[in-house]
């Protein structure tokens, strides 16, 4: 299995301000992923975080937006840029633990989240 | 492209009586599905998932989920819910073959009542 944690647990910010989350994992981990979750609603997938190269984004996400790192196997970060009302959402990390050929892949680990408001 | 419904967005249910959360599914290839619970302020935690074999999958505290494939179904359920099972429940489907991302239900909110 694998431990995720997150930085900052929960922010208010400033419209027109920038705001970076920390995903740390406890071990190595093939695939990376950010996940937004609206108040009220389900999880949105943002993008994935790919180790040395840029972030996959799903439709209605782009880059300039959303920017992501992955300098290693057990680190990633989203910024959120230029934030507005309509960001405040909790920010979720997730990864899949390498485990072994057999053990597959198959499971999804989440961080507890970070609750962004946007004021 | 995968995608999952869940139908009911809360369920209300008095403390020992039985539950049924439920799921469907739509894919064109093959599937893992899961369902993860989020307690109050918290993150996901996995309740169980269906990889491949038997149908009936148990999970943690006591509940299960049955995969149907004719019916595209993986409904959730508990004989005797307690209170503390009040959480947000979401159902999940990824195409099989690990590494993939994972597409969410809309969630079900379960409330459980004295």
């Amino acid at each position: 299995s694998a431990v995720i944690s997150q930085k900052p647990s929960r922010d208010i910010c400033q419209r027109g301000t920038s705001l970076t989350i920390q995903c740390q994992v406890d071990s190595q981990v093939t695939m990376m992923f950010w996940y937004r979750q609206q108040p009220g609603q389900s999880l949105t997938l943002i993008a994935t975080a790919n180790q040395g190269s840029e972030a996959t984004y799903e439709s209605g996400f782009v880059i300039d937006k959303f920017p992501i790192s992955r300098p290693n196997l057990t680190f990633s970060t989203l910024t959120v840029s230029n934030m507005s009302p309509e960001d405040s959402s909790i920010y979720l990390c997730s990864a899949t633990d390498r485990g072994t050929r057999d053990a597959m892949n198959t499971e999804a680990f989440f961080g507890q989240g970070t609750r962004l408001t946007v004021v | 492209a995968q995608s999952v419904t869940q139908l009911d967005s809360q369920v209300p249910v008095f403390e020992e009586a039985p539950v049924e959360l439920r799921c469907n599914y739509s894919s064109s290839v093959s599937v893992y599905l899961f369902w993860y619970v989020q307690y109050p302020n918290q993150g996901l935690q996995l309740l169980l998932k269906y990889l491949s074999g038997s149908t009936l999958v148990k999970g943690i505290n006591g509940f299960e989920a049955e995969f149907n494939k004719s019916q595209t179904s993986f409904h959730l359920r508990k004989p005797s819910v307690h209170i503390s099972d009040t959480a947000e429940y979401f159902c999940a489907v990824s195409k099989s073959g690990g590494y993939q991302k994972v597409t969410f239900g809309t969630g079900t909110k379960l409330q459980v009542i004295p």
